[in-house]
């Protein structure tokens, strides 16, 4: 069984568009997070979400927005797509705070 | 968090331990050491985590000076499947804000 899933694997899309990704965990873990890693393989986070409450939003436009609808999802809705958004994302899940995290699959964004 | 350094690149001997180091000298009480690795195209992958004492699991160890201001993982019999990007993270207690710097890539070869 996969522990955490992300839909769609690859997302090829058109500058100004607005699109989600999803992320699912089985692991019955308390916070997820998005991270973005950029075409420099640098990987930062994003986005965490503990109990259905946002608790770090690093300097990331206001374009992205995370959702959680239960405590097992953590979807990213991204609008007016620019090039620059262009990156693979990873979501995540751990425990507690500060438990060891298990990495989705990654979602490949391409903004044409 | 404190700041990690860490070699850009090493090459391993399949079969044959791989050491990878990290200098964390910046490192606070409540912070502990965490590393993971990233294998091409997959998304990151925990390895092991310590405080001060040394840590062993299946997967690898981990030696923490006693000073803390750096540590050392170590594959005990690398294979091909662990050519990878290792990330060394020093991360405080109660903080989920993991802060991934450039990492060690790892190449094992036959």
């Amino acid at each position: 069984d996969t522990a955490v899933s992300q839909t769609p694997k690859y997302l090829v899309t058109q500058m100004g568009n607005d699109k989600s990704i999803k992320c699912e965990q089985n692991l019955g873990h308390d916070t997820m997070y998005w991270y973005k890693q950029d075409s420099k393989k640098f990987l930062k986070i994003m986005f965490s979400y503990n109990n259905k409450e946002l608790i770090i939003n690093e300097t990331v436009p206001n374009r992205f927005s995370p959702k959680s609808p239960d405590k097992a999802h953590l979807n990213l809705h991204i609008n007016s797509l620019e090039l620059g958004d262009s990156a693979v994302y990873f979501c995540a899940s751990s425990q507690v705070l500060d438990g060891e995290q298990f990495f989705g699959p990654g979602t490949r964004l391409t903004v044409l | 968090d404190a700041k990690t350094t860490q070699p850009p690149s090493m090459d391993c001997a399949e079969g044959r331990a791989a050491n990878l180091p990290c200098n964390h000298s910046t490192i606070s009480g409540n912070e502990y050491v965490y590393w993971y690795r990233q294998i091409h195209s997959q998304g990151p992958q925990y390895i092991i985590h310590g405080l001060k004492n040394n840590e062993t699991n299946e997967m690898a160890s981990l030696i923490i000076t006693e000073d803390r201001k750096s540590s050392t993982l170590i594959l005990p019999h690398a294979t091909l499947r662990d050519t990878a990007v290792y990330y060394c993270i020093a991360r405080g207690y109660n903080n989920n804000d993991m802060r991934f710097g450039a990492g060690t890539r790892l190449t094992v070869k036959p």
